[in-house]
């Protein structure tokens, strides 16, 4: 029972460069979300999602693209990577009419 | 503007003793509240939770309290025990809308000591 999975769980960007932080769930939730959380901060939603072909812009979109071609994978795309996008990136999930999310384990990303 | 507030970053308290966790927010439309648990390098888990038309909710050693005039809820947590040492969120979650998004506060360490 994996629940979300994100891959990697570290990496170093140099400024300018791109990447994508891969998310994928096994429980056939429909909703996925992106998050960021800033050292001393809470949570910020970047981008989400209510279902395969269907997202949407959180509080913190700018820098960041997604898609949802199934219902399993929300990747997160990075172009151009600035400092300020250094951070820990989680990636969950929740199930129609549930309010509580499943979080996966994070992607701790450093710009330099 | 931060919509849902934790006050106070950490919290240290005696193994056995009451543990109480603070959080404030502001939208009067949050209709759903949370309570997460996050160890380091890991991803938070789901704790409890406490609809707008209650005002307790309670799981084991785990209750939240919430004070809707105040718009204000507390988490407790009796007898605190060293596994419990974490940060722990407050969200909370708005009626409408085409996703169930949580605003979350920015956390408090608990340290239990032993």
């Amino acid at each position: 029972n994996a629940g979300v999975t994100q891959t990697p769980k570290f990496r170093i960007l140099k400024i300018g460069q791109s990447m994508t932080l891969q998310c994928t769930q096994d429980m056939n939730h429909n909703y996925m979300y992106w998050y960021r959380q800033d050292p001393g901060m809470g949570l910020k939603l970047i981008y989400y999602s209510v279902g395969a072909g269907i997202t949407d812009k959180g509080e913190v979109p700018n820098g960041y693209n997604v898609s949802r071609s199934t219902t399993e994978d929300f990747p997160l795309r990075l172009e151009l990577a600035a400092p300020s996008q250094t951070s820990v990136y989680f990636c969950a999930s929740s199930g129609t009419g549930e309010y509580g999310y499943t979080f996966g384990s994070g992607t701790r990303l450093t710009v330099v | 503007d931060q919509q849902v507030k934790q006050n106070s970053p950490s919290l240290s308290v005696q193994e056995g003793r009451i543990s109480i966790l603070n959080c404030d927010y502001t939208n009067s439309m949050f209709d759903y509240f949370l309570w997460y648990k996050k160890y380091p390098a890991e991803g938070p888990t789901f704790l409890i939770s406490i609809s707008s038309i209650k005002d307790k909710n309670e799981d084991g050693r785990f209750t939240v309290f919430l004070n809707k005039s105040a718009k204000h809820l507390s988490l407790h947590i009796v007898p605190s025990q060293p596994g419990d040492s974490a940060v722990y969120f407050c969200a909370a979650s708005a009626r409408g809308g085409s996703a169930r998004q949580l605003t979350f506060g920015s956390g408090t360490q608990l340290t239990v000591l032993p």
